[in-house]
């Protein structure tokens, strides 16, 4: 069974911290997601990494594949209250059909 | 312009009753999904369908009933709700490209509570 395990589950940092979550699994995956989930709001996709050791920036986040693409982190800089959100990792199920597998998300609260 | 649209966005109903939830999406994609996301936040695939087909069919109760109209349409149909029905469904859409690329688009939510 693919499992992804997301850690920490909650995180609350003053505004201009700096933070990373996690994302880990002991099964390879062919690519990770990650996604900001807004309070009554859908996931909305943030990024995607395929190759192992890919880093992708998007402003302040970071997004880091492992070297053998059975985990993920994502490093945020100097974080802002619009960063407040539920940070959810995916990634694709073996058995195809585009089945996303998701990881219980890390809950996250920057207080300005 | 809303991609991914639901309706409703709350819903409050009894033990015993049968709902349903409607979904459009307006991207031409192929592929449509149903999501359930329990007070814990955990999301889970339901169903998937492409071109209508049905191609995902999670171990979900049978008193949950998707049907695919059209490609831009999946309703989610649900008899004898139960309490443990009570969470928030979304809706999904995509292209059905390569795996490693293919984006979901996610509607706002239908947020169910079963009294």
């Amino acid at each position: 069974t693919q499992l992804l395990e997301q850690s920490p589950q909650f995180l609350s940092i003053q505004e201009g911290e700096n933070l990373t979550v996690y994302c880990n699994s002991s099964s390879v995956f062919s690519s990770l997601q990650w996604y900001r989930q807004e309070p009554g709001e859908g996931p909305v996709l943030l990024v995607t990494v395929v190759t192992g050791g890919e880093v992708k920036k998007l402003k302040r986040l970071t997004f880091q594949f492992g070297d053998a693409r059975k985990d993920s982190s994502l490093h945020i800089t100097a974080a802002q209250p619009g960063d407040t959100g539920l940070y959810l990792c995916a990634g694709p199920h073996s058995g195809g059909y585009n089945k996303l597998i998701f990881g219980a998300g890390t809950r996250l609260a920057v207080h300005p | 312009d809303t991609a991914v649209s639901q309706t409703p966005k709350y819903l409050v109903t009894q033990m015993g009753n049968d709902k349903s939830i409607k979904c459009e999406q307006n991207l031409g994609h192929d592929t449509m999904y149903w999501y359930k996301q329990d007070s814990k936040k955990f999301l889970k695939i339901m169903f998937s369908y492409n071109n209508k087909e049905l191609i995902i069919n999670e171990t979900v109760p049978n008193r949950f009933s998707p049907k695919s109209p059209d490609k831009a349409h999946l309703n989610l149909h649900i008899n004898s709700l139960e309490l443990g029905d009570s969470a928030v469904y979304f809706c999904a859409s995509s292209l059905w490209e390569e795996v490693s690329t293919d984006t979901q688009y996610f509607g706002p939510g239908t947020r169910l509570t079963v009294l």
